[in-house]
């Protein structure tokens, strides 16, 4: 069975400086995608970014990006400027491409604070 | 215009209550799903469900089902409410089911509480 950890229950990062949140994933799979959601206080699910497995160039959307290590399985989001707006639970999730499933599988999440 | 929609963003019952909880996009998406929150924070897959298949998480009590009038809609059911049930529910959409990517969209979550 798949499996996304995430290590860091909780980080803190200073304003405008950057973060990098952790997430390692298991899965025999060989095609699949994996994304980061972020969950502020108002409990909205917001996609923030994502990675197709098969592409070996790391994703970026403005300030945050990934570094995406297959063979390690790793796929962490750095921040970069943080900004106050960024607080809160930042979920590493992973879905099989194709297949019968497109249910997420998420980790358990990290609680990101900004200080001004 | 909401995108994904649940109503009540706040259902509190008691113990043994039946209770419901409706779920419509308008997107025109294929294939819609029911997650878990629990009060950790972890979010787990309860189902997944487009107009052909229903695919249930083994670790989903019988007491929990999805009812889908129309693909529009996946509402969940909840028979004989326990504490354990207490929870925060999210409802997502997405274009199709295993193919190739297509986001989820996450409605604002019903928080449920029982006493």
């Amino acid at each position: 069975a798949q499996t996304v950890t995430q290590s860091q229950p909780e980080m803190s990062v200073q304003e405008a400086e950057t973060v990098t949140l952790s997430c390692t994933y298991d899965t025999s799979e060989s095609d699949y995608y994996l994304f980061w959601y972020k969950q502020p206080p108002s409990r909205q699910m917001i996609l923030v970014i994502r990675q197709e497995a098969y592409k070996q160039q790391n994703a970026t959307e403005n300030r945050f990006s990934v570094n995406f290590q297959k063979a390690a399985k790793s796929f962490s989001l750095k921040i970069s400027d943080s900004q106050l707006g960024d607080a809160a639970m930042y979920f590493c999730a992973y879905t099989k491409y194709g297949g019968s499933q497109g249910n997420l599988i998420f980790g358990k999440g990290t609680k990101l604070s900004v200080k001004p | 215009d909401t995108a994904v929609s649940q109503t009540p963003k706040y259902l509190v019952t008691q113990m043994g209550n039946d209770k419901s909880i409706k779920c419509e996009q308008n997107l025109g998406h294929d294939t819609m799903y029911w997650y878990k929150q629990d009060s950790k924070k972890f979010l787990k897959i309860m189902f997944s469900y487009n107009n052909k298949e229903l695919i249930i998480n083994e670790t989903v009590p019988n007491r929990f089902s999805p009812k889908s009038p129309d693909k529009a809609h996946l509402n969940l059911h909840i028979n004989s409410l326990e504490l354990g049930d207490s929870a925060v529910y999210f409802c997502a959409s997405s274009q199709a089911y295993g193919t190739a990517f297509s986001e989820q969209y996450f409605g604002p979550g019903t928080r449920l509480t029982v006493t």
